[in-house]
């Protein structure tokens, strides 16, 4: 889905190294959120933010941090980033407004991490 | 707590097959439910959804019918086509939480 951007798609980095993954949407969706996938874990969330000055974690929000400087973006940190954090990313965004309560997830294509 | 439990795969099937990817879920309350589909490489695209009890949602030769007394939401094609293959992922929506399955990955061979 072109709405949802997610940048970069592939990143190969150290361990130790502070990196940040970008997302932005042009679908004016208020709700935003960070998946992680792995191969027979399915997704699961990491963090998701409900309006810019609202931040929650996920199930696995340890090691990473996020950002939301707009409605429009939400951006996900890994401080020092660590093999076990080699995995494909997503960001997703949703709809809170009236008559949307039953709105699906709007997914970006996603970046790939590789942490050597 | 809420959860969906989908079928294991891989799945393997002839063009022109009859597919049926099984989906149950436990919720609290009413969620609406969900499939979604990814192709290599990309990300994850809704493919069908239906918010109530014996809603039946439809896309592409896809079908899912809402089942509450079941609790399942199973996939169904008629006819596979080699463009078909994919992960297919079921997942609900309750309040403002997302569910998801683990995927079930669907290969379709000439």
């Amino acid at each position: 889905d072109a709405d949802v951007t997610q940048t970069p798609r592939n990143r190969i980095t150290k361990t130790g190294k502070r990196i940040m993954l970008e997302c932005s949407q042009t679908k004016g969706h208020d709700r935003m959120y960070w998946y992680r996938q792995d191969p027979g874990l399915g997704l699961r969330l990491i963090y998701y933010s409900f309006d810019v000055k609202d931040i929650n974690k996920g199930e696995i929000s340890d090691g990473y941090s996020v950002s939301r400087q707009a409605q429009a973006k939400f951006s996900l940190s890994l401080e020092s980033a660590i093999p076990n954090q080699t995995a494909l990313y997503f960001c997703a965004t949703s709809d809170s407004r009236q008559g949307s309560y039953n709105s699906p997830l709007h997914f970006g294509n996603g970046t790939r991490l590789t942490v050597t | 707590g809420d959860s969906v439990t989908q079928m294991e795969g891989p799945v393997t099937l002839s063009e022109e097959a009859f597919l049926t990817i099984n989906c149950t879920y436990t919720a609290t309350g009413y969620p609406s439910l969900f499939w979604y589909v990814q192709y290599p490489g990309e990300g994850l695209q809704l493919l069908l959804k239906a918010t109530k009890a014996d809603d039946k949602g439809s896309n592409k030769g896809f079908e899912a019918t809402y089942r509450k007394e079941t609790t399942s939401f199973h996939l169904e094609k008629g006819s596979v086509q080699v463009s078909d293959s994919a992960v297919y992922f079921c997942a609900l929506r309750m309040g403002n939480q997302f569910y998801f399955g683990t995927g079930t990955s669907l290969t379709v061979i000439p």
